[in-house]
């Protein structure tokens, strides 16, 4: 089983700033994976980040990046440069290794970015 | 290419009835899954498909159901619908392939049980 945990309801960034989101997880599995996705207003779920818990090493994907906590099962994602198109809900989520369809994902943060 | 289609996009139905939403995925995507997303309970997993068997089913009672057909393209029914039921249906596809499987995701179905 795999929860998710993201204890930061609402997060405000003025543009241009850098604004980090948080995220806790638990799974019983020793191969998984994490994503962020980004919901936008118009509610199209669009992946941001993923990362294999295999790996190492933080994944980056332009002004995103992650930094995993493995130990401490912990998965915050990072947003530099902030835009207003980033204006949206940020979920955190997980599967097992073999799970290739079904997601565990946090509650949820709503990220304002104001100009 | 065409990303996941949801059809309908809204539909208002009254308690005891029952709906039907569709979902064609990307071509070449022969995985298709299912989620509920309400603003209490968040986003859940309803079921997963892949060639035309389920093969994840989320903690949902009996009344959930769905389908996939031989083109991929999946169905999800829900009957005698509750108040409960509201929400926002997502659904979304992948290729199904690796451990490195990503899901896109459709625009969803807005279902309103009045």
């Amino acid at each position: 089983a795999q929860t998710v945990t993201q204890s930061q309801p609402e997060m405000s960034v003025q543009e241009a700033e850098t604004v980090t989101l948080s995220c806790t997880y638990d799974t019983s599995e020793s191969n998984y994976y994490l994503f962020w996705y980004k919901q936008p207003p118009s509610r199209q779920m669009i992946l941001v980040i993923r990362q294999e818990a295999y790996k190492q090493q933080n994944a980056t994907e332009n002004r995103f990046s992650v930094n995993f906590q493995k130990a401490a099962k912990s998965f915050s994602l990072k947003i530099s440069d902030s835009q207003l198109g980033d204006t949206a809900m940020y979920f955190c989520a997980s599967r097992g290794g073999t799970s290739y369809g079904k997601l565990t994902f946090g509650q949820g943060t709503i990220l304002t970015v104001h100009p | 290419k065409a990303g996941v289609t949801q059809t309908p996009r809204y539909l208002i139905k009254t308690r005891g009835q029952q709906v039907t939403l569709s979902c064609s995925p990307i071509s070449g995507h022969r995985s298709v899954s299912w989620y509920q997303q309400t603003p209490g309970q968040g986003l859940q997993f309803l079921f997963e498909y892949f060639s035309e068997t389920q093969r994840n089913k989320g903690n949902f009672p009996g009344r959930f159901s769905g389908r996939q057909f031989s083109n991929s393209r999946s169905e999800m029914n829900v009957s005698t619908l509750e108040l409960g039921d509201s929400a926002l249906y997502l659904c979304a596809s992948s290729l199904y392939t690796s451990g490195a499987n990503v899901l896109t995701f459709g625009a969803g179905s807005r279902l309103t049980v009045l």
